[in-house]
């Protein structure tokens, strides 16, 4: 049971453009969600985080969006650059984020000049 | 600061013989290392979670007894394939947390490839 879908498995944005990258979760009592960036044969690096008690996040050209109600959310990059380009995971955990985190399938981001 | 490192980042055995792969913390003391893998184009799936010094705790359908994990240090995690087979091969990835935050760092991964 998928607990964390991302329902995109690829999106191709040119540079300058906004890169929208959707997630949708079932479980209500996740409360804490996270996105990651990652090359291939190298670990996650952490992206951003957003709170059950938030429905926005900004971190640069960063930003997450969530909808509780939908149990969806998204990350928007703007302005996409070519290195952006990525497998981009979002993750979920319960308790605060304390609970272990409950990764998406990912989507493979393709940023072009 | 927050760097984890894992050791091979690439090891190919032989069916049936046993893998162990090394976590570690380098600039931190990581009182929680969590075990990932990862299938081609797939999710990375937690496999376990350790405590330095006591038992790891396995997720449903992960066999104890094939995935050896020891967290004998504040800094150091291991995994160990035993009697490894074909079905094993993937991208095994280690993350882990300090004491003072539950911000999982992840280290870079270990492909395992087992003919």
């Amino acid at each position: 049971d998928q607990q964390v879908k991302q329902n995109s498995p690829s999106l191709s944005v040119q540079e300058g453009r906004i890169s929208i990258l959707n997630c949708d979760y079932t479980n209500s009592m996740f409360d804490y969600f996270l996105w990651y960036k990652k090359y291939p044969a190298e670990g996650p690096t952490f992206l951003i985080s957003i709170s059950s008690i938030k429905d926005k996040n900004e971190d640069g050209r960063f930003t997450v969006f969530l909808n509780k109600s939908a149990k969806h959310l998204s990350l928007h990059i703007v302005p996409s650059q070519p290195g952006d380009s990525a497998v981009y995971f979002c993750a979920a955990s319960a308790r605060g984020g304390t609970d272990k985190l409950i990764f998406g399938t990912g989507t493979r981001l393709q940023v072009f000049p | 600061g927050a760097v984890v490192s894992q050791h091979p980042s690439w090891v190919i055995c032989k069916s049936g013989t046993s893998v162990k792969i090394e976590c570690r913390s380098l600039d931190f003391q990581a009182t929680t290392m969590f075990w990932y893998r990862q299938f081609p184009k797939q999710s990375l799936m937690l496999m376990a979670t350790s405590n330095e010094g006591s038992k790891a705790t396995y997720e449903q359908g992960v066999e104890k007894d094939k995935f050896l994990i020891n967290h004998a240090s504040l800094t150091l995690s291991t995994l160990t394939v035993t009697s490894a087979h074909p079905e094993d091969s993937s991208f095994y990835i280690c993350s882990a947390t300090a004491d003072s935050s539950y911000e999982q760092y992840f280290g870079p991964g270990t492909r395992l490839t087992v003919t």
